[in-house]
């Protein structure tokens, strides 16, 4: 069975200063991908980015980018100039044969202004 | 597109009632799934579906029951209410594809309480 795990249950940075938050995986399958989710304490469940295991480049998507480290199976989420709305929960998930998602348990971000 | 709806968005059951829980989308998608969300934890999944027709066990089955019998919607039925299953529900859609374009889209969750 596919294992993820986030090691920070909780992390703080000053507004405009760059966070990383960690994520590894146990997996034996050789093609994977990570999703990265964002959760607001309204509740709904936000993507934010994706990398798949033979991405050449690491994955970008505005203040969002990935850490991809193959031989650790990591996959780390890095979040430049923080804003206060990016406090929130933060998910790294990984898709089953079947589409089939596992989450971690998270890492709650606090922005501090 | 509304994409992925759930109803309703609260719900409180006494312990042995039973309830449908809805989910519906609008993109498509061959794939629909049910987690569960318990406090400070990721989500857990329930059961899912390929398709129309097709459903399997997720890590956390017992106790729901689902069925497919369009590609629109998928429902979730608690069979007999247990406290235990006092959670937040959530309904997710996704195109059968690998890499990004299997981003799952989720719905905006329900919130049961089972006294």
């Amino acid at each position: 069975a596919q294992k993820i795990t986030q090691t920070q249950p909780g992390m703080f940075v000053q507004e405009k200063e760059a966070v990383t938050l960690d994520c590894t995986y146990d997996t034996s399958d050789q093609s994977y991908g990570l999703f990265w989710y964002k959760q607001p304490s309204s509740g709904e469940m936000i993507f934010l980015i994706y990398q798949g295991s033979y991405d050449e480049q690491n994955a970008t998507e505005g203040r969002y980018s990935l850490n991809f480290q193959k031989a650790r199976k990591s996959t780390n989420l890095v979040i430049s100039a923080s804003q206060l709305g990016d406090s929130a929960m933060y998910f790294c998930a990984n898709p089953g044969s079947a589409r089939q998602l596992t989450f971690g348990s998270g890492t709650q971000l606090t922005v501090l202004p | 597109n509304a994409g992925v709806t759930q109803t309703p968005k609260f719900q409180v059951l006494k312990t042995g009632q039973s309830m449908t829980l809805q989910c519906a989308q609008d993109m498509n998608h061959e794939y629909m799934s049910w987690y569960r969300q318990d406090p400070g934890m990721g989500l857990r999944l329930i059961h899912y579906s390929v398709g129309a027709g097709i459903t399997d066990q997720g890590e956390v089955p017992n106790g729901y029951n689902v069925s497919r019998s369009t590609t629109e919607d998928f429902p979730l039925r608690l069979l007999s209410a247990a406290p235990s299953q006092t959670s937040v529900y959530f309904c997710a859609s996704s195109r059968l594809r690998g890499g990004r374009s299997g981003e799952q889209f989720f719905g905006p969750g329900t919130r049961l309480t089972v006294l």
